[in-house]
């Protein structure tokens, strides 16, 4: 494809399942970067992956929250026991390097909605 | 991380230029200036990047302080299709974990009037 694909687009889950987001970076894109939108609000880094290692997990807000990164290719962000502050948009991202003066992409997003 | 102040909402007229302003007191000698904005229900998207000198390209200028304490996007004739939220982003580069690593800030929400 084109661009980064994510999916689902939206997802609608109840409190207390896991649940699971996937990314399909650019092809040959080293780097896939995942970050959380809650409403109004701008965007809080979570993790990147540079191939398949993630440098830097910094931002996973709990335990509950795990992603992976497989052929240094799609990624994965998994969820468990959802809560109802866990309900955002998830957006991921891909560059070519996590050089200094490479552009990232972004995908459209997954509207995640925990009732 | 090294942070950026911007101002929290600009507002603009159609075909007027827009300068949009980022205060980047604590950037280090090798951290380039991203600008990224976002429209209403999208992902972010790329619009400009540079180290030291002044850059354009086909949708913006960016205008770099000569300490490159601070620096200005220029949209030269504002559109109602720009209106979207800037964020002024200094991309690491001292190395480690952090490298390359993007860190959004609340960014520059720019209305613009028909």
């Amino acid at each position: 494809g084109a661009g980064v694909s994510q999916s689902p687009s939206n997802k609608v889950t109840e409190k207390g399942k896991d649940v699971e987001l996937r990314c399909d970076p650019i092809s040959g894109h080293t780097a896939l970067y995942w970050y959380r939108q809650s409403l109004g609000q701008g965007l809080e880094f979570l993790i990147y992956f540079q191939g398949n290692s993630a440098p830097d997990k910094s931002g996973l807000p709990s335990d509950r929250f795990s992603a992976e990164r497989t052929g240094g290719s799609v990624s994965t962000l998994t969820i468990q026991r959802t809560q109802q502050e866990d309900s955002a948009v998830y957006l991921c991202a891909s560059s070519l390097d996590r050089g200094r003066s490479t552009e990232a992409f972004f995908g459209q997003g997954t509207r995640l909605t925990v009732v | 991380d090294a942070k950026t102040t911007q101002p929290n909402s600009m507002e603009s007229n159609e075909e007027e230029p827009v300068h949009l302003p980022c205060n980047h007191s604590t950037i280090s000698g090798t951290d380039y200036i991203h600008w990224y904005r976002q429209l209403p229900s999208q992902g972010p998207e790329y619009v400009i990047h540079g180290l030291t000198s002044n850059v354009n390209n086909r949708m913006a200028s960016l205008a770099i302080a000569e300490d490159r304490k601070s620096s200005t996007l220029i949209l030269h004739r504002a559109t109602l299709r720009d209106a979207a939220v800037y964020y002024c982003i200094l991309r690491d580069g001292a190395g480690g974990t952090s490298y390359g690593k993007l860190t959004f800030g609340q960014g520059t929400i720019l209305t613009v009037h028909p």
